[in-house]
């Protein structure tokens, strides 16, 4: 029972494009919501988080979106650049649950 | 570098053989978790523990067992190694007495049974 589901294994973007990734949950107590970068033979980095309460969070490049409605939340990277290339994890959590439930990944890949 | 250190690196071991993976961590903090990663899953908990001799298990327990006797070590032990246990495994410390902040992962380590 995937609870946090990453429909698309990969994703190809042109250099200095809009990357969007996508990111869907089906457990409604999740409010926490985070989004990890990883490069290969290393660990997964924190990247942008955002809570229930908001639907927008910005961080330079990176913006991410939260419909709870949809239960649905996404990524953007603007402008794109060559070091994006990586795989990026969608993570959730509950209230008290004290971990995080991860998506199953999205290779980025730039070309320039 | 959030002082997460991961021992062994790389480890080569026979199906049916015990296996012990070490987790050490500098900056004390109580929460610690081991995730496997495999494709088409993405990172998977396994066990986790939230203080010295309290854990509890994740969504993929089953053929693993973990130790904490220290604030800073955490051992995730394989118990009798087996080819669907082939993967790279991750310990993270969370920053904070929740998750709800970002959690810190170590460099991995590769596991392969043959």
């Amino acid at each position: 029972d995937q609870q946090v589901k990453q429909n698309s294994p990969s994703l190809s973007v042109q250099e200095g494009r809009i990357s969007i990734l996508n990111c869907d949950y089906t457990n409604s107590m999740f409010d926490y919501f985070l989004w990890y970068k990883k490069y290969p033979a290393e660990g997964p980095t924190f990247l942008i988080s955002i809570s229930s309460i908001k639907d927008k969070n910005e961080d330079g490049r990176f913006t991410v979106f939260l419909n709870k409605s949809a239960k649905h939340l996404s990524l953007h990277i603007v402008p794109s650049q060559p070091g994006d290339s990586a795989v990026y994890f969608c993570a959730a959590s509950a209230p008290g649950a004290q971990k995080l439930v991860f998506g199953q990944g999205t290779r980025l890949t730039i070309n320039p | 570098d959030a002082g997460i250190t991961q021992s062994p690196r790389h480890k080569v071991t026979e199906t049916g053989t015990p296996v012990t993976l070490r987790c050490h961590q500098t900056e004390n903090h109580r929460y610690m978790y081991w995730y496997r990663q495999d494709p088409g899953h993405g990172l998977r908990l396994i066990h986790y523990s939230y203080g010295v001799k309290d854990t509890d298990k994740g969504e993929v327990s089953d053929g693993y067992s973990v130790s904490r006797s220290k604030t800073e070590d955490f051992l995730l032990t394989l118990e009798s190694a087996t080819s669907s246990q082939t993967s790279v495994y991750f310990c993270a410390i969370s920053r904070t007495g929740t998750v709800n902040t970002e959690a810190f992962f170590g460099q991995g380590t590769r596991l392969t049974v043959v």
